[in-house]
C-alpha cells in the first residue's frame, strides 16, 4: 500500500509561469490537506479538501492559488503567475474520514523553486 | 485559537547525550498530541502520539507524556544518535479539526 504520493519532487518555474503540484492520498483516505513550509518558518496550513469539496481554504492566498480534489484522480494545488516568494516546499497529507485522534500521513513534498 | 509553542533550535548535542525538546500548547478542548519528525529532504513522519492526559507515547527510544496540568508534551530521548538529526514538530488535533503544528525544532547530533 503506497503512502501519500506527491509529484513532482522538484519543480523549477520562471516567474510568471504556472506551477501544478499533485497529491495522491493513501488508499482509503478521502481527506487531503496542503501545507507550505518556508525556510525558518515551520509548517503553514493552506487548504483542506474532501472529494469534490473545499472544506477550509483559510490558509490559502486569495490570489493566484487554487486547489481541487476531483472525484477521480489526484488533488492538485495550482499556483498561477508564480513569484520568487512562492519558492517553498509544499506538503500534502491525507487522512481517512473518521481520523479522530489519528495523525496524518504526509507525502515527501514538492520543492518549488521560482527563478 | 489553538496553538503549539516549541523551543527554538537548533538543538546541538553530542552522540549519547540526553535530549529534551519542549512543547506546550493552548487548546479550547482536550486535544490529541503528536510529535512528527522530518529528515532532510523528506516529508513529515509520525513519531509518536498521545490521546489523553497522562498517556505516554513512545517510539524508537523517544518518549513524550501528555501533561494536562502544565499543557505540555515534551519530547525526550535518553541517548541520541547521529541518525536522529532532523527537524521535530509538535502538533495538536481537536477531534476532526485540522491539526495545528509548531514551528519545528532542528536537532543536530555530532559524533
Amino acid at each position: 500500500n503506497a503512502g501519500v504520493m506527491q509529484n513532482p519532487r522538484h519543480l523549477v518555474r520562471r516567474r510568471g509561469q504556472e506551477a501544478r503540484l499533485r497529491c495522491s492520498p493513501m488508499k482509503g483516505h478521502s481527506h487531503v490537506y496542503w501545507y507550505r513550509q518556508l525556510p525558518e518558518e515551520g509548517l503553514k496550513f493552506m487548504v483542506y479538501l474532501q472529494k469534490e469539496n473545499i472544506i477550509d481554504e483559510s490558509g490559502m492566498p486569495k490570489e493566484r492559488f487554487s486547489a481541487e480534489f476531483p472525484k477521480e484522480g489526484p488533488s492538485i494545488l495550482r499556483i498561477q503567475q508564480v513569484v520568487r516568494g512562492d519558492s517553498a516546499a509544499y506538503f500534502c497529507a491525507s487522512s481517512p474520514p473518521q481520523a479522530g485522534s489519528s495523525g496524518y500521513t504526509f507525502g515527501s513534498g514538492t520543492r518549488l523553486t521560482v527563478v | 485559537g489553538d496553538s503549539v509553542t516549541q523551543m527554538e533550535g537548533p538543538v546541538t548535542l553530542s552522540e549519547e547525550a540526553f535530549l529534551t525538546i519542549n512543547c506546550t500548547y493552548t487548546a479550547t478542548g482536550y486535544p490529541s498530541l503528536f510529535w512528527y519528525v522530518q529528515y532532510p529532504g523528506e516529508g513529515l513522519q509520525l513519531l509518536l502520539k498521545a490521546t489523553k492526559a497522562d498517556d505516554k507515547g513512545s517510539n524508537k527510544g523517544f518518549e513524550a507524556t501528555y501533561r494536562k496540568e502544565t499543557t505540555s508534551f515534551h519530547l525526550e530521548k535518553g541517548s541520541v544518535q547521529v541518525s536522529d538529526s532532523a527537524v521535530y514538530f509538535c502538533a495538536l488535533r481537536l477531534g476532526s479539526y485540522i491539526p495545528t503544528f509548531g514551528r519545528g525544532t532542528s536537532l543536530i547530533v555530532h559524533p
